[in-house]
């Protein structure tokens, strides 16, 4: 079975703290991605990453950065954290052509 | 216009029956399309995935795929109450790179 694990489940962090997110996935998969999910809004794509040191900006990549210096972690960094970013974060990976994805069990933020 | 389209419901159906939850989408160039169950508080489950027109069985579910319209259909056969959650539609873009998801359809199966 693949196993995508994120670092907490639950995070609460102040304005204008740095945040890290991690995601770790246990199936050599070449790719990973990060969501952010918010009512009414769906799955929105913040950056991805189709091998180690790459990454992609997907939809609304501001106020986020990346990192991916091993293949099995995907990191999240929040470099200013503010209110807006308070969401439920959700990291995949992916294998194949068809590119399914699985994701971890999600991080929920709070900017307080 | 959005790129993946659903139906936000709630869709509700008594238990035993037939659930119809319903997608298009834009991309003409997308091959690859998925269905997503997500309970409230957890993280979406792929439970489907069609890559060819017609229909694809998997248990009491069924993916119905239609090119030619944009179409893309699940249906949920002997609906339970355990099957109450948000249905994501999913389609990977003519890229290869990125799914785009639909805004979910929320399905209650009444007892």
């Amino acid at each position: 079975d693949v196993k995508v694990t994120q670092s907490s489940r639950y995070l609460v962090k102040r304005t204008g703290e740095k945040v890290f997110l991690e995601c770790v996935q246990d199936m050599d998969h070449e790719n990973m991605f990060w969501y952010r999910q918010d009512p009414g809004l769906g799955l929105r794509l913040i950056y991805f990453s189709y091998d180690v040191k790459m990454k992609e900006k997907g939809d609304i990549p501001e106020g986020y950065s990346v990192s991916r210096e091993k293949k099995e972690r995907f990191s999240l960094i929040l470099e200013s954290a503010s209110t807006n970013q308070t969401s439920m974060y959700l990291c995949a990976s992916t294998l194949g052509q068809h590119n399914e994805q699985f994701f971890g069990p999600g991080t929920r933020l709070t900017v307080l | 216009q959005k790129e993946v389209e659903q139906n936000s419901g709630p869709l509700s159906v008594p238990e035993g029956a037939i659930a119809s939850l319903n997608c298009t989408y834009s991309d003409r160039g997308s091959q690859s399309f998925f269905w997503y169950r997500q309970y409230s508080g957890k993280s979406p489950e792929l439970i489907m995935s069609i890559y060819s027109n017609g229909d694809k069985e998997d248990g009491r579910f069924t993916a119905q795929l239609n090119k030619a319209s944009q179409y893309v259909s699940l249906l949920i056969r002997d609906s339970q109450p355990s099957d109450s959650a948000t249905y994501l539609c999913a389609v990977l873009n003519t890229g290869g790179f990125k799914t785009i998801f639909g805004a979910g359809t929320r399905l209650f199966v009444k007892a």
